[in-house]
């Protein structure tokens, strides 16, 4: 089955920029999404289409893929931005989440 | 505004079912896919899976063939998921969710609130 791997953590200053990688199987070749979600919370859609911003989502929330790797990028982090984030991807069928990534903001 | 609003809380038994429902508000039910994800305590999110109302066919990860059942009455905009034989690690928040773009191009743009299933003897 199709994965998508994350790294467990990431830091960040306020005001300072968050990169959080995605990597899979080709993943450059399909549409990768991202979620935020806090603690005791739903998820929320930050990034869908690779990089397209849905209303409502601050401009500082940007995507990218390619390759095997998609990246949400977070530019001039607020502590309101510390959350878990998951990409998401469809394969066969199937919606795959990744592993998941906790932002801190120190 | 679109909104789900899923079924409360419940304790099961292992090896019982279980069944949430989300029921969907302010947008046009049967055209989009609505789809499960589960979340064990301290985990990341899990796809289960989904049905698009107007086809009136589900699609499920492999991981739950034959152990879950997705449903969708559009007379009241509502669906369902029952996953059976319950067992400790079926322990989780289960969420709605509605897909918009099913397929590749499919996000999970509207999510339900959740609803804590806790399988426990």
């Amino acid at each position: 089955s199709y994965e998508l791997t994350q790294p467990p953590s990431v830091s960040v200053s306020p005001g300072q920029t968050a990169s959080i990688t995605c990597s899979g199987d080709k993943l450059g070749d399909k549409y990768a999404c991202w979620y935020q979600q806090k603690p005791g919370q739903s998820p929320v859609l930050v990034i869908y289409q690779d990089s397209k911003r849905p209303s409502g989502i601050p401009e500082r929330f940007s995507g990218s893929n390619s390759g095997n790797t998609a990246t949400l990028t977070i530019s001039g982090t607020q502590a309101m931005d510390e959350a878990d984030y998951y990409c998401q991807a469809w394969d066969r069928s199937t919606y795959v989440f990744g592993t998941g990534t906790k932002v801190t903001v120190l | 505004q679109v909104q789900l609003v899923q079924s409360g809380a419940e304790v099961k038994k292992p090896g019982s079912s279980m069944k949430v429902s989300c029921k969907a508000s302010g947008g046009t039910f049967s055209s989009y896919g609505i789809n499960w994800v589960r979340q064990a305590p301290g985990q990341g999110l899990e796809w289960m899976g989904g049905i698009i109302p107007i086809f009136g066919t589900a699609n499920y990860a492999q991981k739950f063939q034959g152990r879950v059942t997705i449903t969708a009455d559009k007379s009241t905009s509502t669906a369902y998921m029952e996953l059976s034989s319950l067992r400790s690690e079926d322990t989780a928040v289960y969420y709605c969710a509605r897909v918009n773009d099913y397929g590749a191009t499919g996000r999970f743009d509207y999510w339900g609130q959740g609803t804590l299933v806790t399988v426990s003897s």
